[in-house]
């Protein structure tokens, strides 16, 4: 069974940073590209960023260019967010996501993990 | 930049009728078009890829249907578990989502 498990999210004051994980079972994790969605309060989905099976493709959303980091670590079967600069406007639920495909490039979720949230307030 | 808009925002039925709901882009997004059930606290599940294919476990009473710019996702006889926000997403571009439709209990 395809498992996908966030953790990391928390509360965190705005300019801060916060690394997210995202733990994957069930499948071989280094033949999938991974992405990230995340979902404000109330709000539609909204989508972050992906990298490629081997981690050598990674593409942002220009709301998180730059402040955002998106790895993997195949060996850990591990998708990571490292976020920085946080600001009001990123407080969202995050779903890591897999793709049915190597390649970082456009396509559906056929996975979904649970999410975890993140809170940016002073 | 592709728009995703969806119709109507909120849709009231009663159990048993059939839902029909739309999704427009404004520029061609030939078949590459999924759409999502989300109930709420849940995350998001695929319900239909390639503007038609039923994702495995699908009941078939969910079908899909359109290309380029328009598309329909239809509920043939709803259900109770049935009752929640679908979200068509494009995928020919960087992923993009629709704002969502509510499907309520008439």
């Amino acid at each position: 069974e395809v498992q996908l498990v966030e953790s990391g999210g928390g509360l965190v004051q705005p300019g801060g940073s916060l690394r997210l994980s995202c733990a994957a079972s069930g499948f071989t994790f280094s033949s999938y590209a991974m992405h990230w969605v995340r979902q404000a309060p109330g709000k539609g989905l909204e989508y972050v960023s992906a990298i490629s099976s081997n981690g050598g493709s990674t593409y942002y959303a220009n709301s998180v260019k730059g402040r955002f980091t998106i790895s993997r670590d195949n060996s850990k079967n591990t998708l990571y967010l490292q976020m920085g600069s946080l600001r009001a406007e990123d407080m969202a639920v995050y779903y890591c996501a897999r793709a049915g495909r190597t390649m970082a490039t456009p396509y559906y979720f056929d996975y979904w993990g649970q999410g975890t949230l993140v809170t940016v307030s002073s | 930049e592709i728009v995703m808009t969806q119709s109507p925002a909120t849709l009231s039925v009663s159990p048993g009728e059939r839902a029909t709901l739309s999704c427009r882009a404004s520029q061609s997004v030939s078949s590459n078009l999924a759409w999502y059930q989300q109930k709420p606290g849940q995350a998001p599940r695929l319900l239909i890829y390639g503007a038609s294919t039923r994702a495995t476990g699908i009941p078939a009473r969910f079908s899909g249907s359109g290309s380029g710019t328009e598309f329909t996702l239809t509920i043939s006889s709803l259900q109770s578990e049935d009752f929640a926000v679908y979200y068509c997403q494009q995928y020919n571009n960087w992923p993009l989502f629709g704002q969502g439709t509510k499907l309520e209990i008439k």
